[in-house]
């Protein structure tokens, strides 16, 4: 079992619609939850950043911990096509040299 | 803004040849990592190095080697290159120290061994 599970997708959904997108783990020591955002032959861009269990907003994205579950989402609302990427959440354990496990990552494509 | 710069953006080579992939980071950062992605597999940890001349083996460090000989500068060596390392790689950089740091990414270079 992966410890950072994640579905691949590809997600298509229409211009505006409300986006959710999730990862679940297995290490209860992970601390720090990232969600990054690679377009096509780019690198990964970081989005949100959060430490704690529950919410942080960012204009139109959401990030949502929910460590008792081992359960993280990003939100996004009114998705425009300049979304479409590739969405990667990884984590990170204090102490454990600032490494990143990363999720495989979801392709969303939203259409206009 | 962070500029992780990796040499290459494609590359061709063969099997048996080894072969050097250059980052170069303009933030002073201390720590730099090298990943491979492949599709379904997500983005895995060869090495990293916490500064100048440090390096530490990540998830899956067989077949590369680094090299760290200035701060800003991580280079990744695949010593016999193999079809199986075909891939894209990354480099990313980040500061040492606040563990809210994120590691900001090059743009990678895809690699075919033929």
């Amino acid at each position: 079992q992966k410890e950072v599970e994640q579905d691949p997708g590809p997600l298509s959904v229409p211009e505006g619609a409300i986006v959710s997108l999730n990862c679940t783990y297995s290490n209860s020591a992970f601390q720090y939850f990232m969600w990054y955002r690679q377009y096509s032959r780019k690198g990964p861009e970081l989005l949100m950043y959060t430490y704690s269990s529950g919410n942080k907003e960012d204009g139109r994205f959401t990030a949502q911990v929910d460590k008792s579950s081992k359960y993280i989402s990003l939100f996004i609302r009114d998705s425009q096509p300049s979304d479409s990427a590739t969405y990667l959440c990884a984590m990170m354990i204090t102490g454990g040299g600032n490494k990143l496990t990363f999720g495989t990552g979801t392709q969303l494509k939203v259409e206009l | 803004d962070v500029k992780v710069t990796q040499s290459s953006r494609y590359l061709v080579k063969r099997t048996g040849e080894k072969v050097f992939l250059e980052c170069v980071q303009d933030m002073d950062h201390e720590n730099m990592f090298w990943y491979r992605q492949d599709p379904g597999l997500g983005l895995r940890l060869i090495y990293f190095s916490y500064d100048v001349k440090m390096k530490e083996k990540g998830d899956i460090p067989e077949g590369y080697s680094v090299s760290r000989e200035k701060k800003e500068r991580f280079s990744l060596i695949l010593e016999s290159a193999s079809t199986n390392q075909t891939s894209m790689y990354l480099c990313a950089s980040r500061t040492q120290g606040f563990s809210n740091q994120p590691q900001h990414f090059g743009d990678g270079t895809r690699l075919s061994i033929l």
